[in-house]
């Protein structure tokens, strides 16, 4: 079983409308927790990083949010725009190995 | 502009030939991953070195890949004999990562991947 678990798988939103993304992780222990955008054709870019101390962190529009208690991460994406549409990773590391843990990514979709 | 560099970005092969495919890191970082994307299995972990070591490769057939780091500018991940299996895209990145057991928060950065088509 993957330790780190994403849904949507995909999501289809209109242009201008707010989305959730969430991420449910298992790896522990916990060391800090990365949202990487990729666009098609393009390698993952980061987004934002949550480390254990932080509940909430945005930039620009995308705010991401952590409950390290419940092992729960969301990427908040406020009036998206066309660009928007990529896939977005939820990478965890653990604080032991310094290893990365990649979930399967969801792929979001904006249309005019 | 410090980017992680792919070549080449597209390869089409035929079954059974050796492909090559180079990275170069951004410098002064001291991690450099190789994974694999497919539409089925996302990303998926092949190798990393760490200070050109190789520390994890066991998401790596190594019958037929075999991934190296012949100087802190280099990493290579060579396929030999290709298969149709691994027709994906190939992505590279690297980091600075604290070593041992201390906490860190370092980024990894991706090149832009090469596209390998085995037919």
């Amino acid at each position: 079983k993957n330790q780190v678990e994403q849904s949507p798988q995909s999501l289809i939103i209109l242009e201008g409308k707010n989305c959730t993304l969430q991420c449910n992780y298992t790896v522990s222990p916990f060391s800090n927790l990365r949202w990487y955008k990729q666009d098609t054709g393009r390698g993952p870019v980061s987004l934002t990083i949550m480390t254990f101390s932080e509940n909430t962190k945005s930039n620009g529009r995308y705010t991401a949010t952590l409950d390290a208690d419940t092992k729960q991460s969301s990427l908040h994406i406020t009036a998206s725009q066309l660009s928007d549409s990529a896939s977005y990773i939820c990478v965890v590391s653990d604080s032991y190995n310094n290893d990365m843990r990649f979930g399967a990514g969801t792929r979001l979709t904006v249309k005019p | 502009d410090a980017r992680v560099t792919q070549t080449p970005r597209h390869k089409v092969t035929e079954m059974g030939q050796e492909v090559t495919m180079r990275c170069q890191p951004i410098l002064g970082h001291n991690t450099v991953f190789w994974y694999r994307q497919t539409m089925m299995q996302g990303l998926e972990l092949l190798a990393y070195f760490r200070n050109r070591a190789p520390l994890d490769d066991s998401g790596m057939p190594k019958d037929r890949f075999s991934a190296e780091m012949p100087d802190a500018t280099l990493a290579t991940l060579k396929i030999q004999p290709s298969e149709p299996r691994d027709s994906a895209v190939y992505f590279c990145a690297s980091g600075l990562v604290a070593d041992g057991r201390r906490t860190n928060t370092g980024e990894l950065f991706f090149g832009e991947g090469s596209r390998l088509t085995v037919l």
